[in-house]
């Protein structure tokens, strides 16, 4: 079945550390890939998504994502946590023409001082 | 631009009865989906609607229905509720294929 993973169920950095979160997604055809981000008792928004092309893609807030096929992966990548980026962060896949996302169970960043 | 607006924010319901939440869409937006995240968990997919047609389905239960209005918005039903219903309801609007999905803050169902 298509799904997408995302092993780490909750992360905490320091401050002004740098961040990766880890999201891997099924094989499928042409997966086009999205990173959210849900603050307590909020709707999802978008981080940033890949369609095609260079396979680093920069979004919103000093993210960046790298997608690897070879790996199934698309990463999502900060180089210095703020403690406003305390959040659930979500990877989602859309596969070929369905339209339909699927959602990763989530990451939960805790951010220290 | 408002964005994705959801009513109501907060419902409280009991076993058996039925609710009916609504999503207003991103204005220029033709096409509305439906997601369920329950507590701890990622949105699951429920239904789309585009030009007032079910256009896809997530694997949920006939007791979850919808509908598109001329206006592009939307309603959900859901008929007989249990407790595993209680969980956020999403809403997402969007124009064409695999476009940017705009989210609106949700409806919290709780279901007694």
């Amino acid at each position: 079945a298509q799904s997408v993973t995302q092993p780490d169920i909750h992360i905490t950095v320091s401050e002004g550390a740098s961040l990766e979160l880890r999201c891997n997604y099924s094989y499928g055809a042409t997966p086009y890939l999205f990173w959210y981000v849900q603050s307590p008792g909020q709707g999802l928004q978008l981080l940033l998504k890949y369609f095609s092309g260079d396979t680093l893609v920069q979004g919103i807030k000093g993210f960046e994502a790298e997608f690897k096929r070879s790996q199934s992966s698309f990463n999502l990548r900060k180089p210095s946590v703020h403690w406003s980026d305390a959040a659930e962060y979500f990877c989602a896949v859309v596969y070929g023409a369905t339209n339909k996302l699927i959602f990763g169970t989530g990451t939960l960043l805790a951010v220290q001082p | 631009d408002a964005g994705v607006t959801q009513s109501p924010t907060h419902l409280i319901k009991t076993r058996g009865q039925q609710v009916t939440l609504r999503c207003s869409p991103k204005s220029g937006h033709d096409t509305v989906s439906w997601y369920q995240q329950a507590l701890g968990q990622g949105p699951q997919f429920i239904f789309q609607y585009y030009e007032e047609e079910e256009r896809q389905r997530g694997n949920f239960p006939d007791r979850f229905s919808g509908h598109q209005f001329p206006n592009y918005s939307s309603e959900l039903n859901v008929n007989a509720l249990l407790l595993g219903d209680s969980a956020l309801y999403l809403c997402a609007s969007s124009t064409g294929h695999a476009n940017e999905q705009f989210f609106g803050p949700g409806t919290r169902l709780t279901v007694l």
